[in-house]
């Protein structure tokens, strides 16, 4: 079993629609929290950055991370065509820099 | 503010091979950690340098291997290429590794 799971989708919506992305995790351990965006043929952009339990917005993205249940959702609204890209989840624990990711999420979002 | 820059983009090697592949931090960031992305897959981590030491290190072979120098920038050497190494080389800079770490456009491996 992985640490972490991510359904690889693909993802497809139409403009405007609200996008939601998971991740679960095995580790209780894992304390660091984030979202990365990456095109193709192109490195990972950080997106969202949260530490322990809650939810942070950050302009049309909110990230919650629900430790209990191991459980971290990334929420885009009125999504763009040019959200369209793989989304990794990745964390880490408070010891290490290793950051463990996600298989990705491909989304897709059409006119 | 330049982020983390990578060279080359693009590398064709054959089996049995050698490889150094090159990374320059984002300006202020003096930590760099290195993974490795098969196709359809999350990144994988290598290993991080800190103060030119090796500081963490993942579940690669020692035929991986790498150095910082002075001004942060960073090598990642692989030898004895396997057809399994194709793969995209990402590098990953931060400010002393207790902060999001920020990724570069990798370098694409092609072993034949």
């Amino acid at each position: 079993q992985k640490e972490v799971e991510q359904d690889p989708g693909p993802l497809s919506v139409p403009e405007g629609a609200i996008v939601s992305l998971n991740c679960t995790y095995s580790n209780s351990a894992f304390q660091y929290f984030m979202w990365y965006r990456q095109y193709s043929r192109k490195g990972p952009e950080l997106l969202m950055y949260t530490y322990s339990s809650g939810n942070k917005e950050d302009g049309r993205f909110t990230a919650q991370v629900d430790k209990s249940s191991k459980y971290i959702s990334l929420f885009i609204r009125d999504s763009q065509p040019s959200d369209s890209a793989t989304y990794l989840c990745a964390m880490r624990r408070v010891d290490t820099d290793k950051l463990i990711f996600g298989t990705g999420t491909r989304l897709q979002v059409f006119p | 503010d330049a982020g983390v820059t990578q060279s080359p983009t693009h590398l064709i090697k054959t089996r049995g091979q050698q490889v150094t592949l090159r990374c320059s931090p984002k300006s202020g960031h003096d930590t760099v950690s290195w993974y490795q992305q098969a196709l359809g897959q999350g990144p994988q981590f290598i290993f991080q340098y800190y103060e030119e030491e090796e500081r963490q290190r993942g579940n690669f072979p020692d035929r991986f291997s790498g150095h910082q120098f002075p001004n942060y920038s960073s090598e990642l050497n692989v030898n004895a290429l396997l057809l399994g190494d194709s793969a995209l080389y990402l590098c990953a800079s931060s400010l002393d590794g207790n902060q999001p770490q920020h990724f570069g456009d990798g370098t694409r491996l092609s072993i034949l």
